[in-house]
């Protein structure tokens, strides 16, 4: 009973490196999120992909990039890894016009 | 402006007590309103949701929504320490063929023994 699963649960980056964090999710949902959340700001969203073969822009997609690999599969990479994406990163699922999003136990980023 | 104001606490009463976190706001395309649930290190869970004005209850929780106000609640009745999480209201509009959920920063609830 997996639902969402994300790798890694924790990483450390210096600022400049890459990094792709990965996520899965096996309730065959078509549409998948990434989300930052910081201190007092809540959950903002990056990325989107309303189904397979599509991704769009969220409300913070500077420095970011995406893939929605399959079905099942979105990853989220940084490129060029800055302190002020030090974050707790978390995937999330749903079925296209559900109201319900599943949410992955998150990655925890840190870049110094 | 943020599009979603939630006061983020945090919050902190004795078992047994009745709890009321609020949010407020300012988009009128939001379609449904929810709270999720967040233990410390874990993803949020969907707590409850509404899609009208009005009150929905569920257990010990009562969401309660007001439109005109741009307002919503959710009510904690006989708080229990295991209710000790931070919650997370949550609105809901069409995003192309996809949901955005816009979140209010949450407020952090400890329920002491």
């Amino acid at each position: 009973n997996a639902g969402v699963t994300q790798t890694p649960k924790f990483q450390v980056l210096k600022t400049g490196q890459s990094m792709t964090l990965q996520c899965a999710q096996d309730m065959n949902h078509n549409s998948m999120y990434w989300y930052r959340q910081d201190p007092g700001m809540g959950l903002r969203l990056i990325y989107y992909s309303a189904s397979e073969g599509t991704t769009d822009k969220g409300e913070v997609p500077n420095g970011y990039n995406v893939s929605r690999l399959n079905k099942r599969e979105f990853s989220l990479r940084l490129e060029s890894a800055a302190p002020s994406q030090t974050s707790v990163y978390f995937c999330a699922s749903s079925e296209v016009r559900a109201t319900e999003a599943f949410f992955g136990q998150g990655t925890r980023l840190t870049v110094v | 402006q943020k599009e979603v104001e939630q006061d983020p606490g945090p919050l902190s009463v004795p078992e047994g007590a009745i709890v009321s976190l609020n949010c407020t706001y300012s988009n009128s395309a939001f379609q449904y309103f929810m709270w999720y649930r967040q233990y410390s290190r874990k993803g949020p869970e969907l707590l409850m949701y509404t899609y009208s004005s009005g009150n929905k209850e569920d257990g010990r929780f009562t969401a309660q929504v007001d439109k005109s106000s741009k307002y919503i609640s959710l009510f904690i009745r006989d708080s229990q320490p295991s209710d000790s999480a931070t919650y997370l209201c949550a609105m809901s509009a069409r995003l192309g063929s996809a949901r955005q959920l816009t979140f209010g920063s949450g407020t952090q609830l400890t329920v002491l023994p």
